[in-house]
């Protein structure tokens, strides 16, 4: 199974984006990227994913590598109900199970 | 993504009880769903995969008699957890399958505690 990398924590000033960091060196050709984040005591929260191309919607942009080894997610202006914890997930490829790693705790600033 | 509804949203038990989860996929016919437990400042973990009119596959490590799964309809997967103890006290949450062009839908989870 494909398996992610994060920083376990990083900071954000309110208004300013956020750029979230992941490393899934193993990942296979058909292996998606997903993101999710939960908030405390909340169900994860579906936020993006992609295969090769860029992908943007209403909450966040993907941005994948070429080689597809990495990936970074950007809020372009983080709000103080951003903080969250943010998990960078590669879907199985057969099973569609979806593995979380540590996540990157997210704490955006005023 | 699918409609997920998960019931209850916090449970309290005395210790040797057995508590039902409930996990009920609304607007979308759930062949398959994933169950994930996830204890305080940890992230989720698969427990284990309801497959609609078979037996559930569970991960290593997961104790099949303990985490009973059913999944008798398209729309309904619950977990039972028997004989709880604390140690069993987490956070529950569940997820349909869905194709691999969407998004996984959550259901809200369960907290289980177990005194």
């Amino acid at each position: 199974d494909a398996k992610t990398t994060q920083p376990p924590s990083m900071d954000c000033a309110e208004g300013r984006a956020a750029n979230l960091p992941c490393n899934h060196s193993t990942i296979s050709g058909n292996e998606y990227v997903y993101w999710y984040r939960q908030i405390h005591s909340q169900g994860p929260q579906y936020i993006i994913h992609g295969l090769k191309n860029n992908e943007t919607n209403e909450m966040a942009s993907l941005i994948i590598t070429e080689d597809r080894k990495s990936s970074t997610l950007i809020l372009p202006h983080a709000t103080l109900r951003d903080t969250a914890v943010y998990y960078c997930i590669v879907r199985v490829v057969n099973t569609d199970k979806l593995i979380f790693g540590t996540g990157t705790r997210l704490q955006v600033f005023p | 993504g699918a409609v997920v509804s998960q019931h209850p949203s916090r449970v309290i038990c005395k210790s040797g009880t057995s508590v039902k989860i409930e996990c009920r996929s609304l607007d979308f016919q759930a062949t398959t769903m994933f169950w994930y437990r996830q204890f305080p400042k940890q992230s989720l973990m698969l427990m284990a995969t309801s497959n609609e009119g078979s037996k559930a596959t569970y991960e290593q490590g997961v104790e099949k008699d303990k985490f009973l799964i059913n999944h008798a309809s398209l729309t309904l997967s619950t977990l039972t957890v028997t004989s709880a103890h604390p140690e069993d006290s987490s956070f529950y949450i569940c997820s349909p399958r869905q194709p691999a062009d969407y998004g996984y839908t959550f259901g809200s989870g369960t907290r289980l505690t177990v005194v």
